[in-house]
């Protein structure tokens, strides 16, 4: 049974616009959600993560938005740049009762100048 | 954030080689360090688990034998492909978990190893 699901698999958004990539989870008792940006050939990044205590998270042009009661978690690209194209992965952890990773497939994004 | 270091970033080599990738958290105690393996366009692939000093966990249809990861210490983890084939060839990323600035359990990833068998 697949932990997370990330939709959509793949994104095509103009400059400038809004990139919003959306993820479900299982277990209720995830207790860390990260966002990783991945660029061709180079291993994923950590972009921002969200603690389920909160709703909202907002690091400059990323923001998470989070519901709880729904087990749903997304990630918001404000203004997106052709520069933000890249593949991005959600996730979900046990993060204080074991180390466990569950990742979501992946969304290949494309900016679009 | 905390840095992983993975090297080489790329290797070739023959058929019937071993070829040794090492994982090195650059700034922090990695208590556990993961082994991904990601084909094109496709997402992480977790292949092992390791946790200093203690034998490393394979997810389900992982050779252990084929893949031999060690985690000697709370800074490097080793992932040798023994016995390399061409269906051996892929992107190998670790990433590593532990006590980063005092942040604990965020996952940092290293930048990667391509493998290509000839």
């Amino acid at each position: 049974q697949q932990q997370v699901k990330q939709s959509p698999q793949s994104l095509i958004v103009q400059k400038g616009g809004i990139s919003i990539i959306n993820c479900a989870y299982e277990n209720t008792a995830f207790d860390y959600f990260p966002w990783y940006q991945q660029f061709p050939g180079k291993g994923p990044a950590l972009l921002i993560a969200i603690r389920p205590d909160v709703s909202e998270k907002k690091e400059g042009r990323f923001t998470i938005s989070f519901n709880k009661s729904a087990k749903q978690f997304s990630l918001h690209i404000m203004d997106s740049q052709p520069g933000d194209s890249a593949t991005y992965f959600c996730a979900a952890s046990l993060m204080y009762t074991g180390n466990q990773f569950y990742f979501g497939t992946g969304t290949s994004l494309t900016v679009i100048p | 954030g905390a840095v992983v270091s993975q090297h080489p970033s790329w290797v070739i080599c023959k058929s019937g080689t071993s070829v040794k990738i090492e994982c090195r958290s650059l700034d922090f105690q990695a208590t556990t360090m993961f082994w991904y393996r990601q084909f094109p366009k496709q997402s992480l692939m977790l292949m092992a688990t390791s946790n200093e000093g203690s034998k490393a966990t394979y997810e389900q249809g992982v050779e252990k034998d084929k893949f031999l990861i060690n985690h000697a210490s709370l800074t490097l983890s080793t992932l040798t492909v023994t016995s390399a084939h061409p269906e051996d060839s892929s992107f190998y990323i670790c990433s590593a978990t532990g006590t980063p600035g005092g942040t604990t359990g965020e996952l940092f990833f290293g930048e990667g190893s391509r493998l290509t068998v000839l």
